[in-house]
């Protein structure tokens, strides 16, 4: 079983700050997907990257997959209170055989006014 | 909005009855999912399907078994419920197989079975 560790997993801010949370894994993912889900609801996909070492922008969100394909950043930049949510990472694997995703156990983000 | 309906959202039974979660989409995707939400556990795999009657076993499947008769129907039964399955259960749906590359698995909101 692909396990992926994500850190911390609680985060509190004040709003304005940044910050970056963390999705590390010892083995190599084909491709890596960022969710977020707010409070009764189900996760959201935000980003998926696919390529080591890529870097991608949505809005003040930043997703950096790692060169080995094995770990990945998101940085938010002056985070707003809309931003709080449980942030998920998800990995895939292409070699594996199997159709699903492995997801982290998630960080928690809350950002106050 | 992708079109996934849980029903029923919202569930407390007693110890050893059975228990039948439904997942209807109408995106007409090919893979069904379910999976259950735990403090400290995260989202954790319970069985797929890859097509009608194609199902498979994730990482939790014990006491849980599924069915998919139609495209749009993804049933989850627990036979016989206990306590330890008290969960936030969650359906998801993607065009194909998560393993192909840019593939969006689009969630429910979620069905909060309680087990007393």
């Amino acid at each position: 079983t692909q396990l992926l560790e994500q850190s911390p997993q609680f985060l509190s801010i004040q709003e304005g700050e940044n910050l970056t949370v963390y999705c590390n894994s010892s083995s190599v993912f084909s491709s890596l997907q960022w969710y977020r889900q707010e409070p009764g609801e189900g996760p959201v996909l935000l980003v998926t990257v696919v390529t080591g070492g890529e870097v991608k922008k949505l809005k003040r969100l930043t997703f950096q997959f790692g060169d080995a394909r094995k770990d990945s950043s998101l940085h938010i930049t002056a985070a707003q209170p809309g931003d709080t949510g449980l942030y998920l990472c998800a990995g895939a694997d292409s070699n594996s055989g199997y159709s699903t995703l492995t997801f982290g156990k998630g960080t928690m983000l809350l950002v106050s006014p | 909005d992708a079109g996934i309906t849980q029903s029923p959202r919202h569930k407390v039974t007693e110890t050893g009855t059975p228990v039948t979660l439904r997942c209807h989409q109408t995106e007409n995707h090919r893979y069904m999912y379910w999976y259950r939400q735990d403090p400290g556990h995260g989202l954790r795999l319970i069985h797929y399907s890859y097509g009608v009657k194609d199902t498979d076993k994730g990482e939790v499947s014990d006491g849980y078994s599924v069915s998919r008769s139609k495209t749009e129907d993804f049933l989850l039964t627990l036979e016989s419920a206990t306590s330890s399955q008290t969960s936030v259960y969650f359906c998801a749906i993607s065009e194909s197989g998560p393993s192909e590359m840019n593939t969006e698995a689009f969630f429910g909101q979620g069905t909060r079975l309680t087990v007393v």
